[in-house]
């Protein structure tokens, strides 16, 4: 079965520091990958997909990058971590279906 | 500009009692419509996907309707038990490559003894 794994589950950095979530999944090959994040009391925002190793979509300018050094891994980064990147991160996959299945996210406070 | 508004924003209900959440939505080209629900901390997990075609679905106490026409969908919650306070999130697909999703904003629910 398939399997989606999110790290870390809760992260507190400070303003100006760097940014690394890691999200892996299992039982699937050649996933579409999401970053959503959702800040508290709002709905989810896209980030970035990927179709494919090294493909990257961003959906919203700003402070984050994403990257996809191999078919199951998704890194989203930041350089230099603002205020506004705090709230829940969430990955996500789909493979051809209609079905799109999330992790467990990760929370995110920056100080 | 595709959107999905989610009515009400929050429901308080007591326990055993049934309640409808909903959906409005102007995504094109649609392709289906979903309803995920959402416990506090926790990632979403898909209740419901219904496509243009389909009308109704149920899993379990939770039955999605969708009127195309009108592009409205509803989820209704019979006999509710603590463990649905969660939110509860309608998003519609769009018909293009990479799955695209537009998330509303969610009914945040809370079920009472």
């Amino acid at each position: 079965s398939q399997t989606i794994h999110q790290w870390p589950a809760t992260l507190v950095q400070p303003v100006g520091s760097p940014l690394s979530l890691e999200c892996t999944v299992e039982g699937t090959s050649n996933p579409n990958l999401y970053w959503y994040r959702q800040a508290a009391g709002r709905g989810l925002q896209l980030l970035f997909y990927s179709v494919g190793i090294g493909q990257i979509s961003s959906e919203v300018p700003q402070n984050l990058s994403a990257s996809r050094p191999q078919d199951r891994q998704f890194i989203l980064s930041s350089k230099k971590l603002l205020l506004s990147d705090s709230g829940f991160y969430l990955c996500a996959w789909t493979s051809g279906g209609y079905e799109q299945y999330f992790g467990p996210g990760t929370r995110l406070t920056v100080t | 500009k595709n959107q999905v508004e989610q009515s009400p924003q929050s429901l308080i209900i007591l326990e055993g009692k049934n309640c409808t959440l909903q959906c409005n939505y102007t995504v094109s080209p649609f392709s289906n419509l979903r309803w995920y629900k959402q416990d506090t901390g926790r990632g979403p997990v898909s209740l419901t996907i219904m496509t243009f075609s389909e009308n109704t679905k149920s899993n379990g106490r939770y039955t999605a309707t969708l009127d195309a026409d009108t592009k409205q969908s509803s989820l209704h919650i019979t006999a509710s038990q603590l463990s649905d306070s969660a939110s509860y999130i309608c998003v519609v697909s769009v018909f293009v490559a990479g799955n695209m999703l537009t998330f509303g904003g969610g009914t945040r629910l809370m079920v009472k003894p």
